[in-house]
């Protein structure tokens, strides 16, 4: 068990919804990243925030939005979903602001049928 | 961009044998991350190399880090049915990749006993 949680472990939904993905860091981690995983892409990095600022954006679509609040649980928003947003969704979080050990959530099986 | 390049993408080997995976990056290292990840689920860490012909172990895996290749490798000695999985090295490039981790493709391990 890493320490990372993640609700809810399975999404399934239709097209053209919104969903959103929650996660809790490790006690005391102040970074928390949010991933996506498919078969045809890989591991993707999509967005990182550091004690609750935005500090780094990867592959993250215009679709997607993401928050960390005070209490440093993070939401990841997804809209206007899209039969190729189905994937893997991990969280993870790491206790400093730069490139480190990261500690992964069983992570959110999103389904768009 | 950079690219991350993990060889083999999958292996088949039999129980107690040794095992080698390797990564290689287009760009300067200035560290290299190992994950291993069962199907599905979260990715553990491993190690990270930082250091031009660093070298880790634990229990039976051990990384070497070869910073003028750019390149690292995993062996596994003597492997077991536990060190059955995916296993993912993560980069870090600095500026050239946007101080965040960029992904190889994974390489799949099967075990057979």
């Amino acid at each position: 068990d890493s320490g990372v949680t993640q609700t809810p472990k399975h999404l399934i939904t239709a097209t053209g919804q919104r969903v959103t993905l929650r996660c809790s860091p490790r006690s005391g981690d102040l970074s928390v990243y949010w991933y996506q995983q498919s078969l045809d892409q890989g591991l993707q990095f999509l967005i990182q925030y550091y004690n609750g600022e935005e500090r780094a954006k990867g592959n993250i679509l215009e679709r997607f939005s993401a928050q960390q609040f005070p209490d440093l649980h993070s939401e990841l928003n997804l809209s206007s979903l899209e039969l190729g947003d189905s994937a893997l969704y991990f969280c993870a979080s790491s206790p400093l602001q730069g490139v480190y050990e990261q500690y992964f959530g069983p992570g959110t099986r999103l389904t768009v049928t | 961009s950079q690219e991350l390049e993990q060889s083999p993408q999958s292996l088949i080997v039999q129980e107690g044998k040794n095992l080698t995976i390797n990564c290689t990056s287009s760009k300067t290292l200035y560290g290299l991350y190992w994950y291993k990840q069962k199907y599905g689920e979260g990715l553990i860490f491993l190690m990270m190399l930082q250091k031009g012909g660093e070298e880790k172990s634990h229990e039976k895996i051990t990384a070497k880090l070869d910073e003028k290749k750019q390149q690292s490798s995993l062996h596994i000695t003597a492997s077991q049915p536990s060190h059955a999985g995916i296993y993912l090295c993560g980069a870090d490039s600095g500026v050239d990749s946007n101080y965040q981790l960029i992904w190889g493709a994974g390489t799949k391990l099967i075990i057979k006993p």
